[in-house]
């Protein structure tokens, strides 16, 4: 039972340098997240796609951009990234269409930004 | 704007006593209430949730949690800790926009002494 699967799990990177980071579910949900984590902070959401071939900005969208793959994938792209962009970002996966709301997380992906 | 409130950011607690972790919120309709545990290094993991009906919700790990709408809280209890319940625990309250979102909490970091 893998659940949602992100990679890399860890990366670092220099200010400037682009990456994505990638994120797979295999329980046929339909709505996937991009959450981040910072100390103090709790989990923002950066962005969403409440179902296949749609994406919407969350709380703090600057900085990153989304594809909705298919619908298992869902990726985040740094195209230029920030010393603020350093950070433990989360995936998370729910069904569509109930009202239970609760999300299922991956294991996170720290990333350090130089 | 919606948010969740954990006025609590680190509590220590002796294994064998009891444990309360408060959590307020601020929604404008009937809120759908989470809270989740986060183990070091790991995703994190639904203890319980509320939507609707008693006010006393029971969840895994011996967790309850009691909605309180007239204080605008959901606080989590433990009669007993163990020293495997250090984690980070987050308080969150979900927004039905089209899509399932989370808001979380800034987290409560529980530490257990032996």
């Amino acid at each position: 039972n893998a659940g949602v699967t992100q990679t890399p799990k860890f990366q670092v990177l220099k200010t400037g340098q682009s990456m994505t980071l990638q994120c797979a579910q295999d329980m046929n949900h339909n709505s996937m997240y991009w959450y981040r984590q910072d100390p103090g902070m709790g989990l923002r959401l950066i962005y969403y796609s409440a179902s296949e071939g749609t994406t919407d900005k969350g709380e703090v969208p600057n900085g990153y951009n989304v594809s909705r793959l298919n619908k298992r994938e869902f990726s985040l792209r740094l195209e230029s990234a920030a010393p603020s962009q350093t950070s433990v970002y989360f995936c998370a996966s729910t069904p569509l269409g109930t009202d239970t709301g609760e999300l299922f997380f991956g294991e996170g992906s720290r990333l350090t930004v130089l | 704007a919606q948010s969740v409130t954990q006025p609590d950011i680190h509590i220590t607690v002796s294994e064998g006593a009891s444990l309360e972790l408060r959590c307020n919120y601020s929604y404008g309709a009937t809120p759908y209430l989470f809270w989740y545990v986060q183990s070091p290094g790991q995703g994190l993991q639904l203890l319980l949730k509320y939507f609707s009906g008693d006010t006393l919700v029971q969840g895994i790990k011996g967790f309850e949690a009691e909605f309180k709408r007239s204080q605008s809280s959901f606080n989590l209890r433990k009669p007993s800790v163990h020293w495997s319940d250090a984690a980070e625990y987050f308080c969150a309250v979900a927004l039905i926009q089209g899509a399932q979102k989370l808001v979380f909490g800034q987290g409560t970091r529980l530490t257990i002494n032996p």
